[in-house]
């Protein structure tokens, strides 16, 4: 069964500062690869999806990740962070037939002012 | 363009007491996904449904869960004999043809909180 490891539940970063979400999947080859947002009470919201075409995949709000077969990463990058990045991410992988996500557990983000 | 919508937004039931909860996904879109997100298991997938396929119902955790999705839009999650552990934000989302498509993207309603005393 796929699993998918974020590494780290709660980051705290300052304003401007790099963000950097760490995540690790465990199928040989993930079909698909996404970031997911989570706003409190709000439900999820897409931030990228890699499809094989391009190894960075950039997503919105300035958003982007990195797909490394070698180290079956999917790390999630901003170069400076803004207080409304303040919410939760997912990293997820689909299954074979492309249907169906495993999530990771989630990273809290905390924007420092 | 609304998003997918589901409702009731929240839903305070006393353990033993069905519930049906309620997704409306966005218009044209052919798949329609349930996932609950509690505490203790994190963000987990219950059942999909595509077109006029079979549901896959793979996650569904026990047999008190049920799910259907009539005339390929509206689908009602069913919870028989509610239990503590049932307590979940239930999310709904949908896509226009299945994620397996690589431009495609599934889109979250704000889901359901159900508390279950």
């Amino acid at each position: 069964a796929q699993s998918v490891t974020q590494l780290g539940s709660h980051v705290s970063v300052s304003e401007g500062a790099l963000v950097l979400l760490r995540c690790n999947y465990s199928s040989s080859v993930p079909p698909y690869l996404f970031w997911y947002v989570q706003y409190p009470n709000q439900g999820l919201q897409l931030l990228l999806k890699y499809t094989s075409a391009a190894t960075l995949v950039k997503g919105i709000n300035g958003f982007e990740a990195e797909f490394k077969k070698s180290e079956t990463s999917f790390h999630l990058t901003k170069p400076s962070a803004h207080m409304s990045d303040a919410a939760e991410y997912f990293c997820a992988v689909s299954d074979a037939a492309g249907n169906k996500l495993t999530f990771g557990g989630g990273t809290r983000v905390l924007v420092k002012p | 363009g609304a998003g997918v919508s589901q409702s009731p937004s929240n839903k305070v039931t006393e353990k033993g007491k069905d519930v049906e909860l309620r997704c409306d996904p966005i218009s044209g879109h052919t798949a329609l996904y349930w996932y609950r997100q509690s505490l203790g298991q994190g963000l987990e997938f219950l059942i999909y449904f595509q077109g006029n396929s079979a549901p896959d119902k793979s996650g569904l955790p026990s047999d008190r869960f049920s799910a259907e999705r009539t005339g390929g839009s509206v689908s009602t999650l069913t919870i028989q004999r509610t239990q503590q552990e049932d307590s979940a934000v239930y999310l709904c989302a949908s896509s226009l043809a299945g994620i397996a498509e690589p431009t495609d993207t599934q889109y979250f309603g704000p889901g359901t909180r159900l508390t279950v005393l």
